[in-house]
């Protein structure tokens, strides 16, 4: 199976700063289609999982685009350019490039 | 809107099963798939299958495979996960997830269901 990796476990984050969070596989990512198969979902408290970038770069359907997803092969970014309070929860990156599915163990943001 | 239902809380016993259902509205429910991820208590977010809502073709996580079976429903729009033989590392919610998939091979998990917590206890 591949492994994902993600740093840091937790974020403590003021308001309005920026943040980022890293992903790493142990195998790339990148399919021969040119796209990488690796998406980031956030969980916010006591909410279910919701879809925030896909493909590696490209927002889902109402994602703010102080969202942004980069990186290529098996390194990875999502960044905040300016964190709101509404934005704590759990940021989970996943990749479907191989059967399983797999999830990194994610990344706990809140707000100092 | 796309809403998935899910239903109730479960409480079980160890050896025993469970069955979830996931109910869709507001799409065409053959043109997508439905995937099944739970969360053990306080833990992270694991695969366990999915379902082609279109052919009915399946995909299941080693894990659980042979105590697992994905169905669907087409006429009500609804998809359910059994699992078999249950333990108490089986204690989880269980989420249901409209997959979208690509001819690529690519799919993810766009809308998810509210969830189910099955508990595992004797």
């Amino acid at each position: 199976d591949i492994v994902m990796t993600q740093s840091p476990r937790s974020l403590p984050v003021t308001p309005g700063e920026p943040a980022s969070i890293s992903c790493r596989s142990s195998q790339s990512l990148l399919h021969s289609n040119g796209y990488n198969f690796l998406d980031w979902y956030l969980q916010k408290p006591g909410q279910s999982p919701q879809l925030l970038i896909y493909l590696g770069s490209n927002r889902a359907s109402g994602v703010p685009d102080r969202f942004s997803g980069s990186g290529s092969g098996t390194d990875f970014t999502l960044k905040i350019s300016r964190v709101e309070a509404e934005d704590v929860g759990v940021y989970y990156c996943m990749q479907t490039l191989q059967s399983p599915p797999t999830f990194g163990h994610g990344t706990r943001l809140d707000i100092k | 809107q796309v809403q998935l239902v899910q239903s109730g809380t479960e409480v079980k016993k160890p050896g025993a099963s469970v069955k979830v259902s996931c109910k869709a509205s507001g799409y065409t429910f053959t043109s997508y798939g439905i995937s099944w991820v739970r969360q053990a208590p306080g833990q992270g977010l694991e695969w366990m299958g999915w379902i082609s809502a279109y052919s009915g073709y399946t995909n299941y996580a080693q894990k659980v495979h042979g105590r697992i079976t994905l169905t669907t429903d087409t006429s009500t729009s609804t998809a359910y996960m059994e699992l078999r033989s249950l333990r108490s590392d089986d204690t989880a919610v269980y989420y249901c997830a409209r997959t979208y998939f690509e001819s690529s091979g690519y799919y993810n998990f766009d809308y998810w269901g509210p969830g189910t917590l099955v508990t595992v206890s004797s």
